[in-house]
């Protein structure tokens, strides 16, 4: 089945780095991923919706100046987590859709678990 | 604004009877819904769809059915088994949307008790 591949599974940075969480699709190509974030003992949320070759779109709320996003080719998405807070340690997820049929699934990767100190 | 609510944080059922996990919607737009399980530390892994033409789909042990006009839905697993321990998710989503992508619930924690 469709495969999406997230790197690294989890990452531990000191407060006012920047962290890039990398989310690939490995048999077959995504114009569009999906960043999402889950609290604990919470949903996904969706951040941002991720556009190869265009700039992303963000979902209210979410800084897009502090989640840079860049889908610079169709099988590869990058998240980097600016100037990281405390705040932001999180789970972070993203998703894909290998099929353009209209009620084709998303597919996951195993996620980022961020802890920033 | 929570477009898809699912009530039940958690469930405890014996194995070998029948879970059933239960969801809400409000927006109705959403023609497509969808069922995640998810366990600790990893991504969601699909588990069965349904589209707003249907009031039912079954795929082994698992059967998701759809009430439009309550906008509801349910996850029936029967025979309940040990490994299907997880939270399980349910997704909306609008099909003719740009973007297509998900709204998710808030997930219920089964258990399924040997």
């Amino acid at each position: 089945g469709a495969v999406v591949s997230q790197h690294p599974s989890w990452v531990i940075c000191k407060s006012g780095t920047s962290v890039k969480i990398e989310c690939r699709s490995l048999d077959f190509q995504a114009t569009t991923m999906f960043w999402y974030r889950q609290f604990p003992k919470q949903s996904l949320m969706l951040m941002a919706t991720s556009n190869e070759g265009s700039k992303a779109t963000y979902e209210q709320g979410v800084e897009k100046d502090k989640f840079l996003i860049n889908h610079a080719s169709l099988t590869l998405s990058t998240l980097t987590v600016t100037s990281a807070h405390p705040e932001d340690s999180s789970f972070y997820i993203c998703s894909a859709r290998p099929g353009q049929a209209a009620y084709s699934p998303l597919h996951f990767g195993n996620g980022t678990r961020l802890t920033v100190t | 604004d929570q477009q898809v609510k699912q009530n039940s944080p958690s469930l405890s059922v014996q194995e070998g009877r029948i879970s059933i996990l239960n969801c809400d919607y409000t927006n109705s737009m959403f023609d497509y819904f969808l069922w995640y399980k998810k366990y600790p530390a990893e991504g969601p892994t699909f588990l069965i769809s349904i589209s707003s033409i249907k009031d039912k789909n079954e795929d082994g042990r698992f059967t998701v059915f759809l009430n439009k006009s309550a906008k509801h839905l349910s996850l029936h697993i029967v025979p309940s088994q040990p490994g299907d321990s997880a939270v399980y998710f349910c997704a909306a989503g609008i099909s003719s949307g740009s973007a297509r992508q998900l709204t998710f619930g808030s997930g219920t924690q089964l258990t399924v008790l040997p």
